[in-house]
């Protein structure tokens, strides 16, 4: 069993729906970072947190430290979205991160 | 004006070869990182250098070596190269984290190895 679990796996959406992926961990962190990552493409750091909220465009992380759970939200969704969306957790102490194995989503018009 | 690049881009090769990819940031980070991305999208860790210094240095075969000649460079040797190496090769940096590494991450284009 991994040590950083998403889910869905695989997400499919209408254009404008509200999403949510979530990211559970089983280890103590300092951060959990979000990435992103286009079909062939790069890789995107979308958010860095270790507590709370935070925003960016369409884009809300939420982290909650006692439940050992992360959430990704994206609002209105478009298909620009589609991509791969990818959390990875960094354990306190150590100094390399846990990724999940990637939750595929594709948004449809 | 790219933060990370890496070259090549896509690399195509025998079995045996020895090739190398090469990776640049010019953000002023301190901490840069190899990982590979399988077939299946998960990644992985290879390597960790901060100013310089090796500090992550995961089980991956000794035919895989990094170089660091300054804080801004870290490029991957690979000799006699494999089947099981292809994959999606990216290259990484970040500022200094709480602890040694990592700080949000900025990540290469990739470079897509293919081992014939």
């Amino acid at each position: 069993k991994n040590e950083v679990e998403q889910s869905p796996q695989n997400l499919t959406a209408q254009e404008g729906e509200f999403i949510t992926i979530n990211c559970s961990y089983s280890v103590g962190i300092s951060a959990l970072h979000w990435l992103q990552q286009h079909p062939g493409g790069g890789i995107v750091s979308l958010f860095m947190l270790s507590s709370g909220k935070k925003k960016h465009g369409r884009l809300i992380a939420t982290i909650n430290i006692q439940e050992k759970h992360s959430s990704l939200h994206i609002t209105a969704s478009h298909p620009r979205d589609s991509a791969v969306y990818i959390c990875a957790a960094k354990p306190r102490g150590g100094n390399k991160l846990v990724f999940g194995a990637g939750t595929i989503l594709r948004v449809k018009s | 004006d790219t933060a990370v690049s890496q070259t090549p881009k896509y690399l195509v090769t025998q079995m045996g070869n020895d090739k190398s990819i090469k990776c640049e940031q010019n953000l002023g980070h301190d901490t840069m990182y190899w990982y590979k991305q399988d077939s299946k999208k998960f990644l992985k860790i290879m390597f960790s250098y901060n100013n310089k210094e090796l500090i992550i240095n995961e089980t991956v075969p000794n035919r895989f070596s990094p170089k660091s000649p300054d804080k801004a460079h870290l490029n991957l040797h690979i000799n006699s190269l494999e089947l099981g190496d292809s994959a999606v090769y990216f290259c990484a940096s970040s500022t200094t984290g709480a602890g040694v590494g990592t700080g949000e991450l900025f990540f290469g284009e990739g470079s897509r190895l293919t081992v014939l």
